[in-house]
């Protein structure tokens, strides 16, 4: 099946520095979709991208869609104590409309440094 | 409720017992999804519902885990003859209409001793 491949598996930054993190795969993708998950919580949409090379921004975080539609690339400029916490890609599947399962990726988990 | 409510938070069973996860969508939403999440790894996906019919249950691992939604609201995911390797949070998640903007509940830990 489809498989994400995320990096890097792990950052740890000094609070304010910028984050880039990435996500790839080996098959296309018609929509990249970006979770941030809290420990003990479930993971929270932060950026949805529907069309290859779309650039979205979410306050500080910004999103890109790769033109190849293998990868995409999530950015946080100004990190803040409160952005700790595990970064997941994920898609649907090929034939995906929306009632089927995303493909997650393995997680990027951000660790700040004060 | 304002989000997806999931019980319990947290289970412990004895290998072999019969475990039911219960999940309370959003109100109103029409899709509901199902996913297991192992430690270090990303969500994986079990059963996606529509109202009461399941329409995909191509991601349950075997035939130990069964899922229903019989009035179209709340759900339950039954795993029958508990192993070690179903040690795992179980997330619910759900939407208004199909598409991927669904919100996800804080799980349920379960944990097979």
């Amino acid at each position: 099946g489809q498989q994400l491949n995320q990096s890097p598996q792990s950052m740890f930054i000094q609070e304010g520095e910028d984050v880039s993190m990435n996500c790839t795969s080996s098959s296309i993708f018609n929509t990249w979709l970006w979770y941030k998950q809290d420990p003990g919580e479930g993971p929270v949409l932060l950026i949805a991208l529907y069309k290859a090379g779309e650039l979205t921004s979410n306050g500080r975080l910004t999103a890109q869609f790769g033109i190849t539609r293998k990868d995409s690339f999530l950015n946080i400029s100004a990190s803040i104590p409160s952005d700790v916490g595990i970064y997941f890609c994920a898609g649907p599947p090929d034939s995906g409309g929306g009632a089927d399962g995303l493909t997650f990726g393995k997680g990027t988990h951000l660790i700040i440094q004060p | 409720g304002a989000g997806v409510s999931q019980s319990p938070r947290y289970k412990v069973a004895k290998r072999g017992q019969d475990v039911a996860l219960r999940c309370d969508p959003i109100s109103g939403h029409v899709s509901l999804f199902w996913y297991q999440q192992a430690l270090g790894q990303g969500p994986e996906f079990l059963t996606y519902f529509q109202n009461e019919a399941q329409l995909d249950k191509s991601g349950l691992p075997s035939d130990r885990f069964f899922a229903e939604r019989p009035e179209g609201s709340v759900s339950t995911l039954k795993i029958q003859r508990t192993q070690q390797e179903d040690s795992a949070v179980y997330l619910c998640a759900s939407s208004p209409g199909v598409n991927y903007g669904y919100t996800f509940g804080s799980g349920t830990r379960l944990t097979v001793v």
